[in-house]
Formats: structure tokens, sequence, C-alpha cells
């Protein structure tokens, strides 16, 4: 069975520019979450989706949103880019988000 | 929200030696994960453990949900076990795991 997918694996923006980071969960699954990790630190909770309602959001400002589509994909947007906004964005699917959570590759951001 | 401490925060071994890594946890968890990110940034589930003990080849993990701490063996070290091993913990009504900073492990061949 296929995994999580992301996507791009890699990107650059510069600062001022929107970027939307693409995710497709483990087939089932109808959970997924978003976290941002920068380096040497773990990864930090942005969203949770289930069944294309957010339940849960961590502490990032109004620039960073999500959403999930009926075939339980998701995508991240994150508007007016930072240069701290450079980091892995990782995503995660479980089959109702209160379980063990499995994480995709990650995209890597870098905002210049 | 609930604070999560690992250590140490740097770990180097020769292949084959044992090695054990803590976690800390500030309230009680109703989920605790360990995780292994490899150096290409993937993070793999290595045991879904809220309580007691489990074990998965080399690998082992305990956690004594009343004293608020969890510890990750690892037996007879490998260099593919070089990383970093992540303890994520959720607490309360929330699933929303907070993670720790996570111990970073070479292995020496």
């Amino acid at each position: 069975d296929a995994g999580v997918t992301q996507s791009p694996t890699h990107l650059i923006k510069t600062r001022g520019q929107h970027v939307t980071l693409r995710c497709s969960p483990i087939s089932g699954h109808k959970s997924v979450s978003w976290y941002q990790q920068v380096l040497g630190q773990g990864p930090q909770f942005i969203f949770q989706y289930y069944e294309k309602e957010e339940r849960g959001r961590g502490n990032f400002p109004d620039r960073f949103s999500a959403r999930q589509f009926p075939n339980y994909s998701s995508e991240l947007n994150v508007n007016a880019l930072l240069l701290g906004d450079s980091a892995l964005y990782l995503c995660a699917s479980s089959p109702q988000g209160q379980e063990t959570q499995y994480f995709g590759p990650g995209t890597r951001l870098l905002v210049l | 929200g609930i604070q999560v401490e690992q250590s140490p925060p740097d770990l180097i071994l020769q292949e084959g030696a044992n090695s054990t890594l803590r976690c800390n946890f500030s309230d009680s968890v109703n989920n605790l994960q360990w995780f292994h990110q490899n150096p290409w940034g993937q993070l793999i589930n290595l045991f879904y453990i809220p309580s007691g003990t489990k074990q998965n080849g080399r690998l082992s993990a305990t956690t004594v949900a009343t004293e608020r701490y969890s510890l990750l063996y690892i037996s007879s070290s490998q260099t593919t076990d070089s990383g970093v091993y992540f303890c994520a913990v959720s607490s309360g009504g929330s699933y929303i795991p907070t993670f720790g900073r996570g111990t970073s492990l070479i292995v020496h061949p």
C-alpha cells in the first residue's frame, strides 16, 4: 500500500509570495494533520482535519490555512511568506485522528 | 500545554552498543508515540505506547504513565539507527501530539 505522499518535495520562494503544499493520506485514512519542523526542533502542530472539518489548530498566524477535500487529500496554504517560514512541512494521516500517525516525506520550503 | 523533555539531547555510540533514551512529560497522557527521523527527514513510527511495554526486534519501549516518563531501549545498535528520536504525547481531551526536541543519535561503525 502507498504511504502518505506530499508534493512538491522541495520549494524555493521569496518573501511575500504564497505557497500551496499538497498531501495525500494513506488509503482509508480520514484524518490529515500538518506540522512545521524548523532545524533542530521537533515538529510543531499546525492543523488537523477530519472528514473535511478542522478539528484542531496550533499556534500559527492566520497566514496559514488548510483544507481537506472529499477524497481526504489536503492542502496547506501559506500567504505573505516570511524568512522564518523556511522549514520542513510534514503531513501525517491516521484513520480517525486519534491513533498512530503516519508521516509523509515532507516538503522542504526555503524562503529567500 | 503539556511539556515534553527528552534526554540526552545527543548520543554517540559504537556499533553494537546499547542505549536508553528518556522522555519525561508534565501531565497525564492519552497518547504517546516514539518516532525515528532518518537523515532525509522521514519520520518513522516506532511505538504507540501510552502505557506498558512493547518490543520490536532490537527496540523496546516502556511507559510508566503514573510517573510520567517513557524509555526507548536500543540494543546492539547499527549505523542505520542513526538519526533523531522523538517522543510525542497528547493529553486531556486532545489527541494533537506535542513533540519533544528529540535525541540525536550517531552510531559509528
